[in-house]
């Protein structure tokens, strides 16, 4: 079955560092990717989203491009804050009739230092 | 009020006890869903209901019973639970048959099984 892998954490970084946390997926046709990020005590919030190959989603100063050819999806900011101390998930969306059938993977924790 | 409501946001119960947790959505979505994060995992999806008919149901024992009366309300109905089931428990929201729906989640119900 479709299955996503998330580099693991946690990642630990300085204010003003660059960020990358890695995705990659596997599935059997063109999914739909995204990241949803989970703040402390927090529920999921939808941080950006790619539908098609070639695509890139962002917010927030966030980015990550659909990469076919590498079945990838890779998170990346060029200068984190200590706001950004989070939870970060990737997921992909399996073709199932219309509804949200989202695989996750397994999460990455990110804590910034002032 | 906005989004995806979920009561309580803390539970504590016996595993004798009957409870039940509530989610409610203020987006005008179809499809509902229940999800389950545990430490260490990734998010298990646990049921879905699409235009409030039950569509999925991932191998949940049956001491988990959801419920959905209407396109706003979905109940998680909870019995003879075990300490292994302690968790967050996640809903979230979609629209059907739109090309560019995303999950909304809520602030999740934190479940403690003693």
């Amino acid at each position: 079955g479709d299955s996503v892998t998330q580099m693991e954490g946690p990642v630990t970084l300085s204010e003003e560092a660059f960020l990358t946390i890695n995705c990659t997926y596997t599935a059997t046709g063109y999914p739909s990717l995204f990241w949803y990020v989970q703040y402390p005590g927090e529920g999921l919030q939808l941080l950006l989203k790619a539908t098609k190959a070639d695509d890139k989603g962002s917010n927030k100063g966030f980015e990550a491009t659909y990469r076919k050819e590498t079945t990838s999806f890779h998170l990346e900011k060029g200068s984190v804050q200590v706001s950004d101390s989070a939870v970060y998930f990737c997921a992909l969306r399996e073709d199932s009739g219309g509804y949200n059938k989202l695989i996750f993977g397994a999460g990455t924790r990110l804590a910034v230092h002032p | 009020e906005t989004g995806v409501t979920q009561t309580p946001r803390h539970l504590v119960m016996g595993m004798t006890n009957k409870k039940s947790l509530k989610c409610e959505q203020h987006l005008g979505h179809n499809a509902m869903y229940w999800y389950k994060q545990s430490a260490k995992k990734p998010l298990e999806l646990m049921f879905v209901y699409s235009l409030e008919e039950r569509v999925e149901n991932n191998s949940v024992p049956s001491r988990f019973s959801p419920e959905c009366p209407n396109s706003s309300h979905l109940f998680l109905h909870l019995h003879t639970l075990q300490p292994e089931d302690s968790a967050l428990y996640l809903c979230a929201s979609s629209q059907v048959d739109s090309m560019n729906t995303e999950a909304f989640f809520g602030q999740g119900t934190r479940l403690t099984v003693v």
